[in-house]
């Protein structure tokens, strides 16, 4: 699976957008990007993926470089409860099921 | 019903206990995962089963024994363990192995071993 880089934290007022930033600059063209995140003393919990194309839920939205080397994750308008460690991943096509999650980002949304 | 659930929530164990995790899912999800987190590091993948069958084992010490009795149900058996062994258990389940599928994570057990 290719490696990927996030900052180790990030701060972000409340209601206002927290952008957090991935570098995974040796993804390949089969390789999916996913964003799970872990609220302290939960599961963790899949936010969104994709491939290519831009992709956007009722969480948050994912942008993802024109030549796939980054991604950037964006909770539009962030509460304390978005407080935790949000993970990139990127998963090889055919090695089916393993997430291998790296150090992530942790996220402290305050007041 | 889109939970995971998992049984006990909190486990403490002597070194010489036999004790089991157990996992239970009823999405349809054909496939499930057992994973140990320690203590601020991210989740490690253990075990895969995909359709009942182990398909991936991440070279876990045999004091780890999982179990798949049917699609719904994972167990993980434990014995003789280590106080190093302490951790969150974290299990998941997944439409299938397939790519894009989303794994749904349970709340986890945290086990001591003393």
């Amino acid at each position: 699976d290719a490696k990927t880089t996030q900052p180790p934290s990030m701060d972000c007022a409340e209601g206002r957008a927290a952008n957090l930033p991935c570098n995974h600059s040796t993804i390949s063209g089969n390789e999916y990007v996913y964003w799970y995140r872990q609220i302290h003393s939960q599961g963790p919990q899949y936010i969104i993926h994709g491939l290519k194309n831009n992709e956007t839920n009722e969480m948050a939205s994912l942008i993802i470089t024109e030549d796939r080397k980054s991604s950037t994750l964006i909770l539009p308008h962030a509460t304390l409860r978005d407080t935790a460690v949000y993970y990139c991943i990127v998963r090889v096509a055919g090695t089916a099921s393993k997430l291998t999650f790296g150090t992530g980002t942790r996220l402290q949304v305050t007041l | 019903d889109t939970e995971v659930t998992q049984t006990p929530k909190h486990l403490v164990m002597g070194m010489t206990n036999k004790k089991s995790l157990k996992c239970e899912q009823h999405m349809g999800h054909r496939a499930m995962y057992w994973y140990k987190q320690k203590a601020k590091k991210p989740p490690e993948l253990m075990f895969v089963y995909s359709y009942e069958k182990l398909s991936i084992n991440e070279s876990v010490p045999s004091r780890f024994s999982p179990e798949c009795p049917n699609s719904s149900l994972l167990n993980l058996h434990l014995h003789a363990l280590q106080p190093e062994d302490s951790a969150l258990y974290l299990c998941a389940s997944s439409r299938s192995g397939g790519l894009t599928n989303e794994q749904f994570f349970g709340p986890g057990t945290r086990l001591t071993v003393l």
